[in-house]
């Protein structure tokens, strides 16, 4: 079955540690982003990537880093550098273009990250 | 810039009764992609609707209708006789284009609560 995966589902991090979150997809699709939910917000775009080995920040990207090393991999580290890491951090893919099936994204399950 | 405005912060409704979650929207494109989005307990963002601004035409899913107003930048989405299922979270998104792709502006969501 085509879709995104993120693992893992459940994350805890002391302070002061790096972790990283995994977010792969087999549905052949170019661009991937990273979003972080909190509770009673939208969801907010942390970075974005269109392109093998290249990346653009999105709207609250301190704190965080990516790599796109691999189509279908996109890989995001929450840096000991982000203030407030606790929240609910959500992968989407979509198709590369202007035409009307490539405005939508898919997302993934998502990764609920607890600092303690 | 592009924003997004959903004002129902949360709403509780007997099963059965309809319902309508708003949205109102600002951008200076002229051509924009309006999208609604579910988010059950679980977590994953659910796809519901894409609607291009050059159409203005209303639609109907099963139970499910939206109502798409250029005059008034809103995109509402209706729940007729609503059911317990139907609880969970829906966010408004408007697409902002990008050179390549697009990145998705959302809405704060709506918490939509149907009691039996």
């Amino acid at each position: 079955d085509g879709g995104i995966t993120q693992s893992p589902k459940y994350l805890f991090r002391k302070e002061g540690q790096n972790v990283t979150l995994s977010c792969e997809q087999n549905l052949n699709h170019d661009a991937m982003y990273w979003y972080r939910q909190d509770p009673g917000q939208g969801l907010r775009l942390i970075y974005y990537s269109q392109i093998v080995n290249d990346f653009q920040k999105g709207d609250i990207a301190e704190g965080y880093s990516v790599s796109r090393e691999k189509k279908e991999s996109f890989p995001l580290t929450v840096t000991s550098a982000q203030k407030n890491p606790t929240a609910f951090y959500l992968c989407a893919s979509s198709p590369l273009g202007q035409g009307e099936s490539d405005n939508e994204q898919f997302f993934g399950p998502g990764t609920r990250l607890t600092v303690l | 810039a592009q924003k997004v405005t959903q004002a129902q912060t949360e709403i509780s409704v007997v099963e059965k009764e309809d319902v309508t979650l708003d949205c109102v929207y600002e951008t200076r494109d002229t051509t924009y992609y309006l999208f609604w989005y579910k988010q059950p307990p679980s977590g994953e963002l659910v796809f519901l609707i894409r609607r291009n601004s050059f159409d203005e035409q209303n639609e109907i899913s099963g139970r499910y209708s939206w109502n798409f107003q250029k005059s008034t930048s809103s995109f509402n989405f209706t729940i007729t006789a609503s059911q317990v299922v139907d609880s969970a979270v829906y966010f408004c998104a408007l697409s902002e284009l990008m050179e390549y792709g697009n990145k998705l502006v959302f809405g704060a969501g709506t918490i939509l609560r149907v009691k039996s």
